[in-house]
């Protein structure tokens, strides 16, 4: 069974304290790597899909790089706007069903 | 281009009733899945339709079911309503296979 694992839960940043986040995975197969952001209450904006070991992808104040068995997100500088929940889930098999982790709930003070 | 929509956007229903919850896919996507997200967890994969036909199913009992439509939205009916059915359910679109799955806002369900 496909197992995501977020960390951490929760992450209280002071504006301009650069972090990473990770997502570690045990899948049969990965046909991607797929980082959201989540505002409460609404749904998730796609942000990052990586699909091989060694691929990097930048947005903004965010990078993320995927390794065989984990993947980050860089968050640089990162601003009170950046205060959200950042999920990551996987793609294996032949539907396009997503395996997400638990997320990480960001929270970003001046 | 307009994204993903979802209607209602928040529903409350009593134990043992039915519920349908609706979905309008972005332009010029084909396939719709659902998920199931309950507070602080990640949203769980319940089913995909790609062009009408249902495309996988994750872990979740027949009383969810669904449908998509020619032009592509889709419903998802919860029968038999119990109270671990309340949550906020997504529909996201997508252009078939492995592409991005664009999210919708969500209709919150609250069962009593």
């Amino acid at each position: 069974e496909d197992q995501v694992t977020q960390s951490p839960e929760a992450l209280r940043l002071q504006e301009g304290e650069s972090s990473s986040l990770n997502c570690s995975y045990t899948v049969s197969g990965l046909r991607g790597l797929f980082w959201y952001r989540q505002d409460p209450g609404k749904g998730p904006e796609f942000l990052f899909t990586l699909y091989s070991a060694g691929e990097e992808k930048e947005k903004e104040r965010l990078k993320a790089t995927l390794t065989k068995k984990e993947s980050f997100l860089h968050i640089t500088a990162p601003k009170p706007e950046d205060s959200a929940t950042y999920l990551c889930a996987v793609g294996t098999g032949t539907a396009s069903k997503l395996t997400f982790g638990t997320g990480t709930r960001l929270q970003v003070t001046l | 281009e307009t994204g993903v929509t979802q209607s209602p956007t928040h529903l409350i229903k009593t134990r043992g009733q039915q519920v349908t919850l609706r979905c309008s896919s972005q332009s010029g996507h084909n396939t719709v899945s659902w998920y199931q997200q309950a507070l602080g967890q990640g949203p769980q994969f319940i089913f995909q339709y790609y062009r009408e036909e249902e495309n996988g199913r994750g872990n979740f009992p027949p009383r969810f079911s669904g449908l998509q439509f020619p032009n592509y939205s889709s419903e998802l009916n919860v029968n038999a309503l119990e109270l671990d059915d309340s949550a906020l359910y997504l529909c996201a679109s997508s252009l078939g296979g492995m592409d991005e799955q664009f999210f919708g806002p969500g209709t919150r369900l609250t069962v009593l």
